[in-house]
């Protein structure tokens, strides 16, 4: 299995919190995915790095945040969490953008009352 | 934007039998993926398939592409227990990043 670490495994918080989730991986590779889970929404990519300091809006940017400061770390924020983000988060890796696998964490199941 | 559409949302077949998910796109692709997620797991790459490619085979999986239609099928031979799963197909239009269609969710039956 690639290298990839998401923490929190789960987490429950309130409204209005912030909250940062992890994503840490030993891969060495260049890009760097965070993606959410909803039923009868499928997988839809937030945000996503390309190297380090590099990011960029995927399709459901809004309400979230990113940084990556050194390579194997992407950390995801909800600055202000609402309960249309309880949802699971997964990150995922690529040596390449597009044409190589994407390699998945196990997520992180977030709950927001 | 969904890219993929997987076909049927749901499957159960019996242990042994084989079992066939479709996909269909919109846009011109450079190649086209299937996954695998088992419960509360993340998704697991099973195979890329590229679009100078019509099919693919890996262990008892068969993939098939066909660009004049947009479509790919996953083939998955004597299905066993440990094929439940969902099943998801991503595709990547040139150059971008890739998109996962809403899955198929496969049951194996004893």
């Amino acid at each position: 299995d690639a290298g990839i670490t998401q923490s929190p495994r789960h987490k429950v918080t309130e409204t209005g919190t912030p909250v940062t989730l992890r994503c840490h991986q030993t891969e060495n590779h260049r890009y760097m995915y965070w993606y959410r889970q909803d039923p009868g929404h499928g997988l839809r990519l937030i945000h996503y790095s390309y190297g380090v300091k590099d990011t960029d809006k995927g399709e459901v940017s809004d309400g979230y945040s990113v940084s990556r400061s050194k390579t194997e770390d992407f950390l995801l924020t909800l600055e202000s969490a609402t309960s249309s983000q309880t949802s699971v988060y997964f990150c995922a890796i690529s040596d390449r953008q597009g044409d190589q696998p994407q390699h998945f964490g196990d997520g992180t199941r977030l709950s927001i009352l | 934007s969904q890219q993929g559409e997987e076909d049927p949302q749901a499957l159960s077949i019996q242990e042994g039998e084989n079992a066939t998910m479709n996909c269909s796109y919109k846009t011109s692709i450079n190649n086209l993926q299937w996954y695998r997620q088992n419960s509360g797991r993340g998704l697991v790459h099973l195979i890329l398939i590229r679009s100078n490619e019509r099919e693919k085979h890996s262990g008892r999986l068969r993939v098939t592409l066909d660009t004049s239609k947009k479509s790919s099928s996953l083939l998955i031979t004597a299905s066993r227990a440990a094929d439940t799963a969902s099943y998801f197909c991503a595709t990547a239009p040139r150059d971008d990043k890739i998109i996962f269609g809403k899955g198929t969710r496969l049951h194996i039956l004893p």
